[in-house]
């Protein structure tokens, strides 16, 4: 029973260079979401899903892409990264408005 | 994006004292969550409000759905070292699927 698994915990990245941040969830749950977490400050939705095949964008979607082919995984694509993009990202899956729940978290530095 | 502001920002209390932090908004919202998140992991959903009103408690935590819709709150009775963490509140508006985030309550619980 996983819950909500993000690949990888930490990363670094240069300038300009492109990466996967992977998530999947086995609790069967229809909505998926991606938020961002700046130090200090609380989450900030990036992308969401409410089902296979649909994608919608959060507060902040400038510079990210998703897919979602399954019901299971949610991928979120950096292609060009930048250092406004370090950030700590959090992966969540919830049944409609119910069970929220989160991933660890993905640790990105931009350098 | 929608504003949701946490009071207090930080709180330094004893152990064995009563703890309360509250979260407001201008907008209306139809679902309120009360999240800890402990350092470098991710949120853990501790309460979720579906109704004006509404009180809930899990355990040694008590949360409320403000009657104006507009805020919410959580209280911890008798506060052990172990709640020490980051409390943030996420609110859903009326319309649309997204989750606003405030910028979390810090407890610091003393021995």
């Amino acid at each position: 029973n996983a819950g909500v698994t993000q690949t990888p915990k930490f990363r670094i990245l240069k300038i300009g260079q492109s990466m996967t941040l992977q998530c999947t969830q086995d609790m069967n749950h229809n909505y998926m979401y991606w938020y961002r977490q700046d130090p200090g400050m609380g989450l900030k939705l990036i992308y969401y899903s409410v089902g296979a095949g649909i994608t919608d964008k959060g507060e902040v979607p400038n510079g990210y892409n998703v897919s979602r082919s399954t019901t299971e995984d949610f991928p979120l694509r950096l292609e060009l990264a930048a250092p406004s993009q370090t950030s700590v990202y959090f992966c969540g899956s919830s049944y409609m408005y119910y069970g929220y729940t989160f991933g660890s978290g993905t640790r990105l530095t931009v350098v | 994006g929608q504003q949701l502001n946490q009071s207090p920002q930080s709180m330094f209390i004893q152990e064995g004292e009563d703890v309360s932090m509250n979260c407001t908004s201008s907008s209306i919202f139809n679902t309120w969550l009360w999240y800890k998140q402990d350092p470098g992991e991710g949120p853990v959903l501790l309460i979720a409000l579906y109704k004006a009103g509404e009180l809930t408690s899990n355990g040694r935590l008590t949360a409320q759905f403000g009657i104006t819709r507009k805020d919410s709150f959580l209280n911890i009775s008798a506060s052990i070292p172990s709640d020490v963490g980051i409390y943030f509140c996420a609110g859903q508006l009326t319309t649309g699927n997204q989750f606003y985030f405030g910028t979390g309550t810090s407890l610091t619980v003393i021995p």
